[in-house]
């Protein structure tokens, strides 16, 4: 069964501190992941995206990258601001179809 | 930059009532999407279209209907509203190699 899934389920950090989510899947064939950022009552926005043949990918104070062997990714959030308040979600694309697989997404807080 | 609109962010409807989720894109992509959010179950997919008048079913389509009359507006339809129709519903669109997803602000439905 294809399944996404993420750690931690929530997050408090300090301001300015870094952090990183974690995202493991096992959706198969692998065609790419996805790293969205969702403010509360909004819709998710795409920090990145990243094929089988990469393994980072940066976005400003966001960087993903990928291990398609262990089938895992890791958001790292550089010098974290009051912004970055969100839920982070992973998404994660079949080959050949357009079946996106969400992961339940991690809650991440920034306190000043 | 891809434009998807959902017309309310939100709305209170009474059970048994007929509910319209209207969404609008604004870049001629033919495929068309709309999932539903839950806490702790992620997004998942009602239904999809990949061109006008067509339309597939995704994982969870029960209690609902879609219309797809021309390919800018992508319509969700709860045919008899229920409390358990209570949810945050996102539309998306799609577009390019690999694939990329836009997704609208949301509509936040109660159903009391």
């Amino acid at each position: 069964k294809n399944q996404v899934e993420q750690s931690p389920q929530s997050l408090i950090i300090l301001e300015g501190k870094n952090c990183t989510l974690q995202c493991n899947y096992t959706v198969s064939p692998f065609s790419n992941l996805r790293w969205y950022k969702q403010d509360t009552g909004r819709g998710p926005v795409s920090l990145t995206i990243m094929t089988f043949s990469e393994n980072t990918k940066s976005n400003g104070r966001y960087t993903a990258t990928l291990d398609a062997d262990t089938k895992q990714s890791s958001l790292h959030i550089t010098a974290s601001q009051l912004s970055d308040s969100a839920s982070y979600i992973c998404v994660v694309t079949e080959t050949g179809a357009n079946n996106l697989f969400f992961g339940t997404g991690t809650r991440l807080t920034v306190i000043p | 930059d891809v434009k998807v609109t959902q017309s309310s962010r939100y709305l209170v409807k009474r059970t048994g009532e007929k509910v319209f989720l209207e969404c609008v894109q604004d870049m001629d992509h033919e495929n068309m999407f709309w999932y539903r959010q839950d806490p702790g179950l992620g997004l998942r997919l009602i239904y999809f279209s990949y061109d006008v008048k067509m339309k597939e079913k995704g994982d969870i389509p029960e209690g609902y209907s879609v219309s797809r009359e021309k390919k800018e507006r992508f319509s969700l339809i709860l045919e008899s509203a229920s409390t358990n129709q209570t949810s945050m519903y996102l539309c998306a669109s799609s577009w390019g190699e690999p694939i990329r997803y836009t997704f609208g602000s949301g509509t936040r439905l109660t159903v009391v």
